[in-house]
């Protein structure tokens, strides 16, 4: 089993949906959480950093921990299609961090 | 802020030559870099963490004689693929962790793209 689990997709929804990302992690030791976005031929870029149980919200986006069930996710708001990009959980445990395998998202206009 | 440069953003290069792939941070000293290994739709794969001053700390399987790494300053790390072979292409990605902190988040460069032939 791996350390974090992550739907690869790919996930498709029109213009405007919200969209809802998750992973789940077995190690209750891990208690900061990120998301990356990747688009295509880029290096990840940091979206969201969150350390506790609980919602943080950035413009469109909100990342949701609830570490009473090892689950995290990450909704996005309004979609746009240049949201379209492979989305990464990661979360940090000694100074590594550890990543979902991404789920790609497509956003179609 | 926390931008993290790389380059080159591609390479393509003949078996059996080295490559030196350079990356920066530019608006934040980092203590500590990584450098990451990407294949097609997979997630990141860590090969090596390299501290600023001394010897880099490799990941299991990652041969440290055929990827060379060096974290001279604050703001430069490098990895350099020796004797590069067509198995050896790969997209490789660094990051640098902002902060002094082992949880700090990490911020990425956009990766370089190496073909060898």
């Amino acid at each position: 089993q791996k350390e974090v689990e992550q739907d690869p997709g790919p996930l498709s929804v029109p213009e405007g949906a919200i969209v809802s990302l998750n992973c789940t992690y077995s190690n209750s030791a891990f208690q900061y959480f990120m998301w990356y976005r990747q688009y295509s031929r880029k290096g990840p870029e940091l979206l969201m950093y969150t350390y506790s149980s609980g919602n943080k919200e950035d413009g469109r986006f909100t990342a949701q921990v609830d570490k009473s069930s090892k689950y995290i996710s990450l909704f996005i708001r309004d979609s746009q299609p240049s949201d379209s990009a492979t989305y990464l959980c990661a979360m940090s445990r000694g100074g590594k961090l550890i990543f979902g395998q991404g789920t790609e998202l497509s956003v179609k206009p | 802020g926390a931008v993290v440069s790389q380059h080159p953003s591609r390479v393509i290069c003949k078996s059996g030559t080295s490559v030196k792939i350079e990356c920066r941070s530019l608006d934040f000293q980092a203590t500590t870099m990584f450098w990451y290994r990407q294949f097609p739709k997979k997630s990141l794969m860590l090969m090596a963490t390299s501290n600023e001053g001394s010897k880099a700390t490799y990941e299991q399987g990652v041969e440290k004689d055929k990827f060379l790494i060096n974290h001279a300053s604050l703001t430069l790390s490098t990895l350099t693929v020796t004797s590069a072979h067509p198995e050896d292409s790969s997209f490789y990605i660094c990051s640098a962790r902002e902060g002094g902190g082992l949880d700090q988040p990490q911020h990425f460069g956009d990766g370089t793209r190496l073909s060898i032939l």
